[in-house]
């Protein structure tokens, strides 16, 4: 089972805001990885860190944390916006990598 | 321009071994520590294993210690998973994927990954 908590699915209207959680022990000390994952393709990181978006990535996408939650936000959601999303951070211990269950997002 | 290809997926039947590399091109390969990542059909991400820069630090997922070995060849840029003993449930699509690690580990992120390479284990 993963030690990161994500609802398996999410949904928001066209043009509105969603806001996409994951919890779990190790945010509290680890900053959660974000990335988008398009059927057949790689998963593409979209925020890392405090709230830090790799070049090419639209600022829609935000990201923040608090105690043992991090979460996903997209300001205006667009119907490329609509797959599947996964949380990641170092597991308690430090030593190993543990991925969220993963976050279906529909845009209406 | 960072370039990760993997190779080597095939399908095998239980029990059998399967070596996965993944080709390195557009980065100092020997600076960065190297993970391979795995996804079950229709199923989210799993973290398998890591090594560091001189492959002197391995890391690995229970559920296949003792059954795969992480290894890389700097001076050919490759990756390496040598998978033994594999089972119905190591059927997945394998990405190799490139670490950033930060002082202290707080904002350590997978930054590149590979198009990935499908392992099927049936008979």
């Amino acid at each position: 089972s993963s030690e990161l908590t994500q609802d398996p699915a999410v949904s928001v209207a066209l043009g509105q805001t969603v806001t996409i959680t994951c919890q779990g022990d190790s945010l509290r000390k680890y900053y959660a990885s974000w990335f988008q994952q398009k059927p057949g393709q790689a998963p593409v990181l979209v925020i890392y860190g405090k709230n830090n978006r790799p070049s090419g990535i639209p600022d829609r996408f935000s990201g923040s944390s608090s105690g043992n939650t991090a979460s996903l936000t997209i300001t205006g959601a667009q119907a490329e916006d609509e797959t599947d999303y996964y949380c990641n951070s170092r597991d308690r211990s430090g030593n190993y990598w543990v991925f969220g269950g993963g976050t279906k997002l529909t845009v209406l | 321009e960072v370039q990760l290809v993997e190779s080597g997926g095939d399908l095998v039947q239980p029990g059998g071994s399967l070596r996965l590399s993944c080709a390195a091109s557009g980065f100092t390969f020997s600076t960065y520590w190297m993970s391979w990542v795995r996804q079950a059909p229709g199923k989210g991400l799993e973290w398998v294993a890591n090594i560091n820069q001189d492959g002197s630090e391995k890391y690995y997922v229970d559920s296949v210690k003792g059954r795969f070995t992480i290894s890389r060849d700097n001076a050919k840029n490759s990756l390496y998973l040598q998978m033994n003993s594999l089972r119905a449930e190591d059927t997945a699509v394998y990405y190799c994927a490139k670490e950033i690690r930060t002082f202290g580990g707080v904002i350590d992120r997978f930054d590149y990954w590979g198009q990935g390479t499908l392992v099927t284990v049936s008979s």
